[in-house]
């Protein structure tokens, strides 16, 4: 059974930094695309960054370009976002999605809430 | 990487159909036919329901069908339930090779 874990979310100030990860198992993680989505409270979904399989290709949505840093540690079957110079507009859910194909996310976390706050 | 435009919301009555637009540019939706569709229930991660534009995931109910003209893309529902009642979101593959999502449909089943 394919499982998405994610954790490290949590209440942050802004301009402070935070690391997500999300801990796959079920399938061979170095075989798939991987990708980070959000959602504001309220809000709809909103894609990320996502990371090639051995890492060599990474996207971002514009807004997080030059702040988040999405890597895999294939070894260890994890995802992550490093988060830096966090915004009030981050907050949100974070959910990571195995991407098997372009724009198809077929197996998602249940998610894990960062609140950027002062 | 703007977002993609679908109606803020649509309805519909058990055993009826419904459609659900996703309109974007020749930049996305229109240059590739990597179309998605994702249902959520309130409180819960999306799910998967159409991918490459018609292809539905095992498990998913052949009551669900996409379809693609020009710029904008179709999910249909057909046999309206219940359960069908939820967000949906679209999404579409880019030409710089990100991923860009609708605003999400919210439907009701009345």
């Amino acid at each position: 059974e394919v499982q998405l874990v994610e954790s490290g979310g949590g209440l942050v100030q802004p301009g402070g930094s935070l690391r997500l990860s999300c801990a796959a198992s079920g399938f061979t993680f170095r075989s798939h695309f991987m990708s980070w989505v959000r959602q504001a409270p309220g809000k709809g979904l909103e894609w990320v960054a996502n990371i090639r399989q051995d890492g060599s290709e990474k996207n971002y949505v514009d807004s997080v370009k030059g702040r988040f840093t999405i890597s895999r540690d294939n070894a260890e079957n994890s995802l992550y976002l490093q988060m830096n110079s966090l915004r009030a507009e981050d907050t949100a859910v974070y959910y990571c999605a195995r991407a098997p194909a372009r724009a198809r996310l077929d197996y998602w976390g249940q998610g894990t809430l960062v609140t950027v706050s002062s | 990487q703007s977002a993609l435009t679908q109606p803020a919301s649509v309805s519909g009555s058990p055993g009826q159909s419904i459609t659900i637009s996703c309109t974007g540019t020749s930049s996305d939706v229109g240059g590739y036919n990597y179309v998605s569709w994702y249902q959520q229930h309130p409180g819960k991660a999306p799910k998967l329901m159409i991918y490459e534009v018609t292809n539905r995931p095992s498990g998913v109910s052949n009551r669900f069908s996409g379809s693609k003209s020009g710029n904008t893309a179709s999910l249909t529902i057909s046999g309206l339930q219940a359960e069908d009642e939820a967000d949906y979101y679209c999404s579409s593959h880019t030409n710089i090779n990100t991923q860009v999502f609708g605003g999400g449909t919210k439907l009701t089943v009345l």
